[in-house]
Formats: structure tokens, sequence, C-alpha cells
């Protein structure tokens, strides 16, 4: 079954320290990652994609996100967390391979984060 | 650009209606996708529109149906609502350019509650 792992339900940072959040995944194929955020009462938004090329994908609002194929890994990071990066954070894969449609985004069961002052 | 828009925002039924949710997709986007979100799990794919057709279909009953207009805005409706069903229902548009590597913009989402 093709899955999405984030291991973390909550992920706490002081704020100006790294931040990781984790994700794994398991699909058939070279699937295509997304991370997406979502704040309270809100949708959700982009923050990056990896597709092809380079591992080390870079994003919105100064999130990164490293590909990894050989442990299947997408985790996302940031140098230095801001207060305002608390917020709900979603992995996604597409698999390639899925019969064409553009819409079957698998998502991970999300990862709050929280950044302290 | 108009980002994607949904309504109602919160919307509150009893077992066994029937609910109507719209969606506006994102100003020159001609697909679009509906996702359930449960308290607590992420986003789970319900189907996708493309061309007023559907265009692919998660692992949803038949009660789950949906519409796409010429306008490329979109209808999900479901019938004989159940207490599972409660949760926040998302809309996401997207180009379809034949690229599958398009981000999806979402929707604000709406809540229903069934009681």
């Amino acid at each position: 079954a093709q899955s999405v792992a984030q291991p973390e339900d909550q992920v706490n940072v002081a704020e100006g320290n790294p931040l990781t959040v984790k994700c794994t995944y398991s699909v058939s194929g070279n699937p295509y990652l997304f991370w997406y955020v979502q704040y309270p009462n809100r949708g959700l938004q982009f923050l990056l994609k990896y597709i092809t090329g380079d591992n080390l994908v870079k994003g919105s609002y100064g999130f990164e996100a490293e590909f990894n194929k050989s442990q299947t890994s997408f985790h996302l990071k940031k140098p230095s967390a801001l207060v305002s990066d608390s917020a709900l954070y979603f992995c996604a894969v597409r698999p390639m391979n899925y019969g064409g449609s553009q819409g079957n985004l698998i998502f991970g069961k999300g990862t709050k984060l929280s950044v302290k002052p | 650009e108009t980002g994607v828009t949904q309504s109602p925002t919160h919307l509150i039924k009893t077992r066994g209606q029937q609910v109507t949710l719209r969606c506006s997709s994102q100003s020159g986007h001609n697909t679009v996708s509906w996702y359930q979100q449960a308290l607590g799990q992420g986003p789970q794919f319900i189907f996708q529109y493309y061309r007023e057709e559907e265009n692919g279909r998660g692992n949803f009953p038949p009660r789950f149906s949906g519409l796409q207009f010429p306008n490329y805005s979109s209808e999900l409706n479901v019938n004989a609502l159940e207490l599972d069903d409660s949760a926040l229902y998302l809309c996401a548009s997207s180009p379809k350019d034949g690229s599958s590597y398009n981000e999806q913009f979402f929707g604000p989402g709406t809540r229903l509650t069934v009681l």
C-alpha cells in the first residue's frame, strides 16, 4: 500500500534554532513530493516540491527539504525557526505511475510545529 | 488573481440528510480535486474533475458525487450523511497542462458537522 509517514505528532523548537520535520514515504515508482502548511481555520498552503534534480529543494518562507531516495525520506528543514512558523505541516506524495490523474495526493497525518520565543 | 474559494464556511446537518458544497477554482485552473480531512488526520483524496468529467477517484462510496461546470467551478454532493462524514472538506485547483508535477492550490475548506 502506498503511504506517507510523519513519525512525530509534534515538534517543539526554540525561536532561532534550526528545525526539522520528518517525512518518509512508501510508493511504487518515483514520486513527486510536496510539503504544505496549514494554519488554524485555513486551507493548505504550498511550501515546496521535489520533482527531479538537486536533492535539496528550497521553498517559501525560508524552508527547504532534502530528498533521500535510499531512505525514502523528504524531511522539511529551516535554519532558524520563527514563532510565526508555528502551524501544522503536511508531507504529501504523488506517485508518478498513478494512471495520469493529477489528483491523487497522498498525505501524511501532519506534524504540529510549535516554536517558542 | 483570485484564489480558490469555498462555500459555505460551516454547515451542520443531521444523519441521513444530503449536502452540497461548492468550490470556485483559481483563475486559469481547469482541474479541481476534493479532499476530506477528518480531525487530527491528513486530507484524503475523494475525486478529481477535469473538463466536467470525473478524472480519478479515491476510496469513497458512491454517495459521494460531484460536478464540474463549464466555468470550472465544482460541487461536492454527499447523500445519506453519516456521523463519520463530519470533517473539513477541502477543494484544490491546478492547471491541467499535462504536467502532473504541478502543485495544487487549496481553498479554506468547509467544516461539515453531522449530528
